[in-house]
């Protein structure tokens, strides 16, 4: 069974940092590529970031491209978050989501983690 | 960027057939992927590759895909079904994902 548990979450004040975690399981982890999806509390998904299962391409939302950095440890099968000049904005839980694909066509998403919670208020 | 519209809601009553839909433009060109999310927790894929069901999702969700609209199709409603949908395609001019805007399904 395909497992995918975020932690991490919590409170932080403007400016601050925080790094999430993603722990997968019931799969090969690195065969696959992965992304961030966020939520802010009563709004719509947003898409954050991006990377390939070897970690080669990575890519981020305008909204926190210089901010946010994307990781993953294949040994450990975790996909991480480092966050960065965090602004009240960024409030949102935050999903692990696994991608999948058929050949010649294009990726989707497939399975989501049950997301962590980051709040950033002073 | 690419945007996709969806209404915020739809209302449909019980056995009947609710029609969710999202635009965009040529989105017939595209993959269009479809998330349930209900009340307080993660979203589950209902829809792929515009038509197709992932194991364990019921036959009565159904999707489509042409021109500028996507609709996601729920036949015989329950009222389990209620919950907030978002369609979902790759952006390939930007590299990013992109979701619609959700419709929340309220079943009367």
């Amino acid at each position: 069974e395909v497992q995918l548990v975020e932690s991490g979450g919590g409170l932080v004040q403007p400016g601050g940092s925080l790094r999430l975690s993603c722990e997968a399981s019931g799969f090969t982890f690195s065969s696959y590529e992965m992304d961030w999806v966020r939520q802010a509390p009563g709004k719509g998904l947003e898409w954050v970031s991006y990377i390939r299962n070897s970690g080669s391409s990575i890519h981020y939302a305008d909204s926190v491209k210089g901010r946010f950095t994307i990781s993953r440890d294949n040994a450990k099968n975790s996909l991480y978050l480092q966050m960065n000049s965090l602004r009240a904005e960024d409030t949102a839980v935050y999903y692990c989501v696994r991608e999948s694909w058929e050949l010649f066509r294009e990726k989707y998403f497939d399975y989501w983690g049950q997301g962590t919670l980051v709040t950033v208020s002073s | 960027s690419y945007v996709l519209t969806q209404p915020p809601s739809v209302s449909v009553a019980p056995g009947k057939t609710a029609r969710i839909t999202c635009g965009g433009n040529n989105v017939g060109g595209k993959s269009v992927h479809w998330h349930q999310q209900k009340p307080g927790q993660a979203p589950v894929l209902v829809i792929y590759y515009d038509s197709d069901r992932p194991s364990g999702i019921p036959e009565r969700f159904s999707g489509s895909n042409s021109g500028n609209t996507a609709t996601l199709t729920i036949s015989r409603v329950e009222a389990g079904d209620e919950a907030d949908y978002y369609c979902q395609v790759w952006d390939s001019l930007s590299d990013h994902y992109v979701f619609g805007t959700g419709t929340k399904v309220t079943v009367l």
